[in-house]
């Protein structure tokens, strides 16, 4: 069935730094790559979102990009801030027939000031 | 304007009690979904509604879960003889389209069973 692997499953890094999140998704008809982030005692919130037919995506210090061919998505945050700390989660969503999403397993961030 | 909103926060419950949980959509928000999010897990599909019918429902992991939406709006999720391995998270998305359009989630319902 589908699949979407994220890696790593924690992440820590100094403030300043950037982060690095990646996934693999495994149905091809997938067209609809979003990510969101969860705060503590809240529901996920999109942060960026990616389409298949483009490369790459940028919004201030927050990057996705996708590689099709491989199947492979990855959320860059650049010059992180303590406030980035949170759980992150990709997902993966196909349009054929139905517009269900999958989700991958969260990473968890800390930001170290 | 009003976000998705869940009922309730938390509900404590007994094994084999029947339980249910709502969602109010944002207003306007044809699509519909559940998700269920065990203690440090990402988050399992369980239905999607369009409208007041239920395309896809192959996330439901067993008969003791329901779920229905009335008018367009409101859904409620209904576990029966409810089982301790159904304590989680129960998130709770709308969009303004099938789907097509970004997701926005509710604070989700900790569901604990006892």
């Amino acid at each position: 069935g589908e699949n979407v692997e994220q890696h790593p499953s924690t992440l820590s890094v100094q403030e300043g730094d950037s982060a690095v999140i990646k996934c693999t998704y495994s149905d091809s008809a997938s067209n609809y790559f979003p990510w969101y982030k969860q705060e503590l005692g809240k529901g996920p919130q999109l942060i960026i979102d990616i389409r298949s037919n483009v490369g790459e995506k940028k919004d201030q210090r927050i990057a996705v990009t996708l590689n099709k061919t491989a199947k492979h998505f990855s959320l860059h945050i650049t010059e992180t801030q303590p406030e980035d700390s949170a759980v992150y989660f990709c997902a993966a969503r196909s349009n054929s027939g139905t517009y269900k999403y999958i989700f991958g397993t969260g990473t968890r961030l800390k930001v170290l000031a | 304007g009003a976000g998705v909103s869940q009922s309730p926060s938390n509900k404590v419950t007994e094994k084999g009690k029947d339980v249910e949980l709502r969602c109010d959509p944002i207003s306007g928000h044809t699509a519909l979904y559940w998700y269920r999010q065990s203690l440090g897990q990402g988050l399992e599909f369980l239905i999607y509604f369009q409208g007041n019918s239920a395309p896809d429902k192959s996330g439901l992991p067993s008969d003791r879960f329901s779920a229905e939406r009335t008018g367009g709006s409101v859904s409620t999720l209904t576990i029966q003889r409810t089982q301790q391995e159904d304590s989680a998270v129960y998130l709770c998305a709308s969009s303004l389209q099938d789907g097509t359009y970004e997701q926005y989630f509710g604070p989700g319902t900790r569901l604990t069973v006892t």
